[in-house]
């Protein structure tokens, strides 16, 4: 089966930028997504990718895409404790099957 | 206020008893998703619907059983055969033309 990989851990100080990675293997992905996850709650999605872009941006937010690589990334500028959450890259080609990484758990120090 | 609810929070259930997870959503989508949650893992699914009366099974459906006789509404119950049924508990909707997926709040179910 396809496999949605992210490092588990990533620490920054606050105000610095913060870049996530994740690596897909579907190649027939059509979209990727990022979602934040707080404390014992639901995943919020943050933005989503078509599959024949290389960037998106949305405020704070920048998602890369490298499609030949296989590399989704999402960077965080300006990085406030409030960011601190688990982070999920997600990717889809239809209605019934989405693929999630095992989330990646930003922590942003004082 | 639109949006999708799952209730309740946190369930606590005797192992061998079956237990039913709420999901409502007034989003007007036609999909709606289960997934379960354990730490440091992403999210396996469960079940999933397409349209009211239809369902399929996900990844990880053996000891669950759900219904969609409305479209706003599909309940998960995790039955007795589930063998390890203590997780987190999403459900989601969507169907919309980016299959993006929309969550609610999850319920912790806890069996001991």
């Amino acid at each position: 089966g396809e496999d949605v990989e992210q490092s588990l851990f990533l620490s920054v100080r606050e105000g610095d930028s913060s870049v996530i990675n994740c690596t897909y293997t579907d190649s027939s992905s059509t979209y990727l997504y990022w979602y934040k996850q707080e404390p014992g709650a639901g995943l919020q999605l943050l933005t989503y990718i078509f599959s024949n872009m290389d960037m998106k941006q949305d405020q704070r937010l920048t998602v890369l895409l490298n499609k030949k690589d296989k590399h989704l990334s999402l960077r965080i500028a300006d990085t406030q404790t409030g960011d601190s959450a688990i982070y999920f890259c997600a990717e889809s080609y239809n209605n019934n099957d989405m693929r999630f990484g095992a989330g990646t758990r930003l922590t942003v120090k004082p | 206020d639109g949006g999708i609810t799952q209730s309740p929070k946190y369930l606590f259930r005797k192992e061998g008893q079956n237990v039913t997870l709420s999901c409502e959503q007034n989003l007007n989508h036609d999909a709606m998703y289960w997934y379960r949650q354990d730490p440091g893992q992403g999210l396996r699914l469960i079940y999933y619907s397409q349209i009211v009366n239809d369902f399929q099974k996900g990844d990880i459906a053996e000891g669950y059983s759900v219904s969609r006789e409305k479209k706003e509404s599909f309940p998960l119950t995790v039955t007795s055969a589930q063998k390890n049924p203590t997780a987190f508990y999403l459900c989601a909707s969507g169907g919309g033309r980016n299959y993006e997926q929309y969550f609610g709040p999850g319920t912790r179910l806890t069996v001991t």
